[in-house]
């Protein structure tokens, strides 16, 4: 399995105010994703990154509001734009497995916006 | 569309058998996970069976799956204190790389 690491691991942020979030694998990986757990709530898929092509949106999230960048086959990011209170959730990062039959995740982000 | 759920809550006393389970509405899913997920941390990918299997054992977990229902169950033999946390089930979806996960099912193991 891969290992994956995420920065912040936690952060408090003002409402309006942008930050963004790195996520780092220590092997080259296809597919990244990134998703969102709301306080007590399951996971949700924001969008799947793949290395060289733009980013693919679930509905309920646009590009705007949720910029990824995927720079190479072992990092990306994720930006929480114009941050609301509504936007306080664990941010995870995942990546497809070598086998093509499973992702694993990242720590997580703790964010929380005032 | 795709829903998974799972109860809320379960409570066991330590050294029995926990049984978590999950239903699904998708009948194109390819696999079927459970992630553990402890107190401030991510998810930690216990087991996932394929599904055209009914079974699949590893250690003290076991996956059984009857598709027929579309019911997935985790069963953890001997349950220790440090298996307290979240365990989520998720489906994915054939043809793509979307996995849907349940609501979670908050065990506590009780010494």
């Amino acid at each position: 399995s891969a290992v994956i690491s995420q920065k912040p691991s936690r952060d408090i942020c003002q409402r309006g105010t942008s930050l963004t979030i790195q996520c780092q694998v220590d092997s080259q990986v296809t597919m990244m994703f990134w998703y969102r757990q709301q306080p007590g709530q399951s996971l949700t898929l924001i969008a799947t990154a793949n290395q060289g092509s733009e980013a693919t949106y679930e509905s309920g999230f646009v590009i705007d509001k949720f910029p990824i960048s995927r720079p190479n086959l072992t990092f990306s990011t994720l930006t929480v734009s114009n941050m609301s209170p509504e936007d306080s959730s664990i941010y995870l990062c995942s990546v497809e497995g070598a086998d093509g039959e499973t992702q694993y995740f990242g720590p997580g982000t703790r964010l929380l916006v005032l | 569309g795709e829903d998974v759920e799972q109860s809320l809550f379960l409570s066991v006393r330590e050294g029995d058998s926990s049984v978590i389970n999950c239903t699904y509405t998708d009948s194109s899913s390819t696999y079927l996970y459970w992630y553990k997920q402890e107190p401030g941390a991510g998810l930690q990918l216990l087991t996932y069976i394929f599904s055209n299997m009914d079974m699949k054992q590893d250690q003290r977990l076991t996956v059984l799956l009857n598709k027929k229902d579309k019911h997935l169950s985790l069963r953890i033999a001997d349950t220790q204190t440090g298996d307290s946390a979240i365990y989520f089930c998720a489906e994915s979806i054939r043809g793509t790389y979307k996995y849907i996960f349940g609501t979670g099912t908050r065990l506590k193991v009780l010494a």
